[in-house]
């Protein structure tokens, strides 16, 4: 089944511990892409990736990092996580960088809350 | 800058009664639409989508959505809302000047009472 895969879904931490959520989608999509959600804010791009060893930062990329070592993966590293990082994260992806419509193929979310 | 919209933040309707959820975009180039949904504790669902073409189009659970280029307008509607149409809605635009980037609108949640 074509999907993309965050984990984990729910966690619960403290400020400063570093965190990682991981993603992998199996569609062999060139562009991934992360977002959070807030209520009232709809969803903001925190960075994106055209392809391996290529990121940028979306809209809201301060106090994370990503990398892209692996076409299937893109992690979402939170190195010292702070109360207002607490949010919903959506991992997403699609087939090509360029030449596309911008249609996503979203992960089910994973619920971060930062004590 | 590009932005999107959607002027309601809730919507209640009741079981049966029809629904429209607006959406407005900026910008001037042709843009690609979408409108989304969350259900309650689920991760984003694609409802419809607009590329070119006809600008009634059609999607899935009964939804439908028209573009109106002149008012910059991709508002979403269904004639007849059942229970659990409930939900958070969020319309979506990309611009191929943009490298195809999808922004979100803050979302419309819709409340359906019996």
């Amino acid at each position: 089944e074509a999907q993309v895969t965050q984990n984990p879904r729910y966690l619960i931490t403290v400020t400063g511990k570093k965190l990682t959520v991981t993603c992998s989608q199996n569609m062999n999509h060139e562009y991934m892409s992360w977002y959070r959600q807030d209520p009232g804010l709809g969803l903001r791009q925190i960075y994106y990736s055209m392809n391996v060893e290529a990121t940028d930062k979306g809209d809201v990329p301060e106090g994370y990092k990503v990398s892209r070592k692996e076409k299937r993966n893109f992690p979402l590293i939170l190195e010292s996580p702070s109360p207002n990082q607490t949010s919903l994260y959506f991992c997403a992806s699609r087939p090509h960088a360029g030449g596309n419509t911008g249609e996503l193929f979203f992960g089910e979310g994973s619920r971060l809350t930062v004590l | 800058a590009q932005s999107v919209t959607q002027p309601d933040i809730h919507i209640t309707v009741s079981e049966g009664a029809s629904l429209e959820l607006r959406c407005n975009y900026s910008y001037g180039a042709t843009p690609y639409l979408f409108w989304y949904v969350q259900s309650p504790g689920q991760g984003l669902q694609l409802l419809l989508k607009y590329f070119s073409g006809d600008t009634l189009v059609q999607g899935i659970k009964g939804f439908e959505a028209e573009f109106k280029r002149s008012q910059s307008s991709f508002n979403l509607r269904k004639p007849s809302v059942h229970w659990s149409d409930a939900a958070e809605y969020f319309c979506a635009v990309s611009w191929r000047s943009n490298d195809y980037k999808l922004s979100f609108g803050a979302g419309t949640t819709v409340t359906v009472r019996a």
